[in-house]
Order: C-alpha cells, then sequence, then structure tokens
C-alpha cells in the first residue's frame, strides 16, 4: 500500500507570496492532519480535516486554510508570507475514528520564505 | 510550561546498549501515547503506541507509560547504528476530548555509535 505524499516537497517563496500544499493519504484513510515542524518549536498542529470537514483547529494565524476533498486528498494554504513560516509542514494520515492515534506521516513539504 | 517536555539531547550511546528515552506531560486528559522515529529530511515514522498506563514491547522496543506520574518512556534494547535518530513523543486525548490533535515532544536525537 503506498505512504502518503506531499507535493511539492520543497518550495521558496517571497514574503507576502501565497503557497499551496498537497497531501495524498494512505488509500483507505479519510483523517488528514496538518502540522508544521520547526527547530524552535518542533511539530504543532494545524488543523485536521475528515470527511471534507474541519475538525479540530490549532492555535495558528487565520493565514492558514486547508480543505478536503471528496477522495480525501487535502490541501493547506498559507496565505501573506512571512519569514517566520519556513518550516517543514507534514501531512499525516489515519483511518479515524477510534484508530485516530495511528497517523501516519508523509515525508513533508519544506518551505522557504525568503 | 509545555504540554509535553522532552530532552533534546544528544544523547550518545555505544552499539548494544540499552536506550532509555522519556517523557513527561502535564495534561491529564491525555489517553493515547506514541512514540516516533524521525531520520534526517524524512517524516515521523510511527513505532508503537499505548492506550492508558502499562507496558508494550514490540520486538527491541518497549513502551511504558505511568499516569500516575504523568511519564512515559521508550526502551531499546541491543541499540543498532540504524536506530540513530530523532525520536518523539506523542499524545493525544481520544477520539472523545480532542479527535486527532496529537501534542509532541521537541524529540531526542539519539546516536548509536559503533
Amino acid at each position: 500500500k503506498a505512504g502518503v505524499t506531499q507535493t511539492p516537497r520543497y518550495l521558496i517563496k517571497t514574503r507576502g507570496q501565497q503557497v499551496t500544499l498537497s497531501c495524498s493519504p494512505i488509500s483507505g484513510h479519510r483523517s488528514v492532519s496538518w502540522y508544521q515542524q520547526t527547530p524552535g518549536q518542533g511539530l504543532q498542529f494545524l488543523f485536521e480535516y475528515f470527511s471534507e470537514t474541519q475538525r479540530n483547529k490549532g492555535n495558528f494565524p487565520g493565514r492558514f486554510s486547508g480543505r478536503q476533498f471528496s477522495n480525501s486528498r487535502s490541501e493547506m494554504n498559507v496565505s501573506t508570507l512571512e519569514l517566520g513560516d519556513s518550516a517543514l509542514y507534514l501531512c499525516a494520515s489515519s483511518v479515524g475514528g477510534q484508530a485516530h492515534h495511528e497517523q501516519y506521516f508523509g515525508p513533508g513539504t519544506r518551505l522557504t520564505v525568503t | 510550561q509545555k504540554e509535553v517536555e522532552q530532552d533534546p539531547g544528544p544523547l550518545s550511546v555505544p552499539e548494544g546498549a540499552i536506550v532509555s528515552l522519556n517523557c513527561t506531560y502535564s495534561n491529564s486528559a491525555f489517553q493515547y501515547f506514541m512514540w516516533y522515529r524521525q531520520y534526517s529530511r524524512k517524516g515521523p515514522e510511527l513505532l508503537m503506541y499505548t492506550y492508558s498506563s502499562g507496558n508494550k514491547e514490540d520486538g527491541r522496543f518497549t513502551a511504558q507509560v505511568d499516569k500516575s506520574s504523568k511519564y512515559i518512556s521508550l526502551f531499546i534494547r541491543d541499540s543498532q547504528p540504524s536506530d540513530s535518530a530523532t525520536y518523539l513523543c506523542a499524545m493525544s486525548r481520544g477520539v472523545t476530548g480532542g479527535g486527532n490533535k496529537l501534542t509532541f515532544g521537541t524529540g531526542t536525537q539519539l546516536k548509536v555509535e559503533l
């Protein structure tokens, strides 16, 4: 079974621009969560989608948004990029429900904001 | 104060040693406890999870949870150079308590030397 895939793997953007990251979960998984990983803060939860609905949201500004499609694929958007948004953005998928804790991560998208 | 505390290391041990990795937490609502391994430039890989207190063994890995002390551990027996990675603990409240949101420690960097 194929794992979680994320595209693109690397991205360089300029401050003020916006960016869209994509995540394809493991086949059969309906829940997709997004995390931001930085050296200073570690892994921080952004939001979770289940069956196209945002079910959970972390403490990030409204510039960070996401959506999920009917095939469970998810996108994350960051508008008006700031230098501090430079990070590894990780997507994790799970079956959902009682198996929520078994989350499988993709390789991440490395975003650099200049 | 962070909800989950983890010593960042680095921790250096000789091949064959028993490794002990630990996390403490402050939120008594956490019910699920996970350990992830992350190699450089890769996404985190789920090693094992435990529900509530107790021990769980999987090959060379043993996870322990002591909810009364809010303390969890991961033991690695007969450590190998291939175990060199960053180990992250993660916790969640369960489906009814917060869905898929995982709260991570900052990770402990482990190096197993020949």
